[in-house]
């Protein structure tokens, strides 16, 4: 009953650091996502991938990476961090996105990552 | 642009009362609605999905309706106990394939 896993929970990186934010989803969900919270802003569409092998930008793109060789794994790469990257991670998935629409989202528990 | 407001940001009532949380959208052009809960530190929960040819969607205790042609979309939550403390926020798909735009959420709590 995993669905959604993110690891790690926490991170401190110091700036210029890289570092790999991964997700993992147990449902066979073609759609996956990533979200940043930030207090006043609310939630920001980083980069969403519609299946293996297809990815995409949102809002806010700029300083991330990611790829998606499998259906299961989203792994989100911050090649070097900078303090305006610190931030709540979230990790997002659905069964079948369809034009103009995600489906249902499944959040995963986040990762709270902080760059001093 | 579509834009999603959240009004009020904060509510605070005694447990036991209905209470209505309103989600307002500027882009009628929707799919779909969702509902979502968010409790301290934690990821977000889907309470309910509700798409643009229905007009209710109701779980257990919860109720959400959704009025395209005005923007809005309330979620009703009837009996309200403690657990019920949560920030709830509504979002909608902003147009391109993939994003889902939120609004900014708001914070209720249930007093014993």
């Amino acid at each position: 009953n995993a669905g959604v896993t993110q690891t790690p929970k926490f991170q401190v990186l110091k700036t210029g650091q890289s570092m790999t934010l991964q997700c993992a989803q147990d449902m066979n969900h073609e759609y996956m996502s990533w979200y940043r919270q930030d207090p006043g802003m609310g939630l920001r569409l980083i980069h969403y991938s519609v299946g293996a092998g297809i990815t995409d930008q949102g809002e806010v793109p700029n300083g991330y990476n990611v790829s998606r060789s499998t259906t299961e794994d989203f792994p989100l790469r911050l090649l070097s961090a900078a303090p305006s990257q610190t931030s709540v991670y979230f990790c997002a998935s659905s069964y079948s996105p369809y034009r103009g629409s995600t489906g249902e989202l499944f959040f995963g528990e986040g990762s709270r990552l902080t760059v001093l | 642009k579509q834009e999603v407001t959240q009004i009020p940001a904060a509510l605070s009532v005694p447990e036991g009362e209905n209470l209505v949380l309103n989600c307002s959208f500027t882009d009628s052009a929707i799919y779909n609605l969702q509902w979502f809960r968010q409790d301290p530190g934690k990821g977000l929960t889907s309470l309910l999905l509700i798409q643009s040819s229905q007009r209710e969607q109701t779980s257990g205790r919860l109720n959400a309706s959704l009025d395209k042609s005005s923007g809005r979309s309330t979620l009703y939550i009837a009996a309200s106990q403690p657990g019920d403390s949560a920030t709830y926020l509504c979002a909608v798909p902003g147009g391109s394939q993939g994003n889902l735009i939120f609004g900014k959420g708001t914070k209720l709590s249930v007093k014993p």
